[in-house]
């Protein structure tokens, strides 16, 4: 089985200062990380994603995130941000064997004070 | 051009009522999911059909019937709402494979009075 820690449940942060949302798994099998963000009342949308090979991934809007194996985390960071970016952003685990869903972090909401 | 649409966008409907949310989606994907996500955010699969065959169900009240007419639809049916109901119910759907990406739709916000 797997599961998901988001440790932040909100982060402020001033428009363009850097941030980093974290994002710690566990699972017995390999795993595949997603990054999603949610605006207010809209669906879930695609951040990023990593499935194998290099361990930094990018992805849109300027943010990327890092597995690290040996921490089991995926940690997603951008150097600056801006207004727009305020959102709930969830990390989530699909593992590659067994129950084939994904699991969800618990979200963490970014604020982003001008 | 919506890739995955839901309706209605919000229901409101009093306790003991039985309500349907539609979900379509033209992506072509064979997956298709139900997510409820409560008033803290947290998100939590009830669903999900894979061509028409239901794969995952959660536990989850008898209450709740999934219904997927073809690989495009898949729709919720509530019975004898409660108001510990109330909360966005998100259709997602996804190519199959474990490393496809999620695809959501708008949601739907369900209040129960």
């Amino acid at each position: 089985a797997q599961s998901v820690t988001q440790l932040d449940s909100q982060v402020p942060v001033f428009e363009e200062a850097p941030v980093e949302l974290r994002c710690n798994y566990s699972s017995s099998v390999s795993v595949y990380l997603f990054w999603y963000v949610q605006y207010p009342n809209q669906g879930l949308q695609l951040l990023l994603k990593y499935l194998s090979g290099s361990t930094l991934v990018k992805g849109i809007n300027g943010f990327e995130a890092e597995f690290n194996k040996s921490q089991t985390s995926f940690h997603l960071r951008k150097p600056s941000v801006h207004i727009s970016d305020t959102a709930e952003y969830f990390c989530a685990v699909s593992g590659n064997s067994g129950t084939y869903k994904y699991i969800f972090g618990t979200g963490t909401r970014l604020k982003v004070l001008a | 051009d919506t890739a995955v649409s839901q309706t209605p966008k919000y229901l409101v409907t009093q306790m003991g009522n039985d309500k349907s949310i539609k979900c379509e989606q033209n992506l072509g994907h064979d997956t298709m999911y139900w997510y409820k996500q409560d008033s803290k955010k947290f998100l939590k699969i009830m669903f999900s059909y894979n061509n028409k065959e239901l794969i995952i169900n959660e536990t989850v009240p008898n209450r709740f019937s999934p219904k997927s007419p073809d690989k495009a639809h898949l729709n919720l049916h509530i019975n004898s709402l409660e108001l510990g109901d109330s909360a966005v119910y998100f259709c997602a759907s996804s190519p199959v494979g474990r490393n496809s990406p999620l695809h959501f739709g708008n949601g739907t916000r369900l209040t129960v009075t």
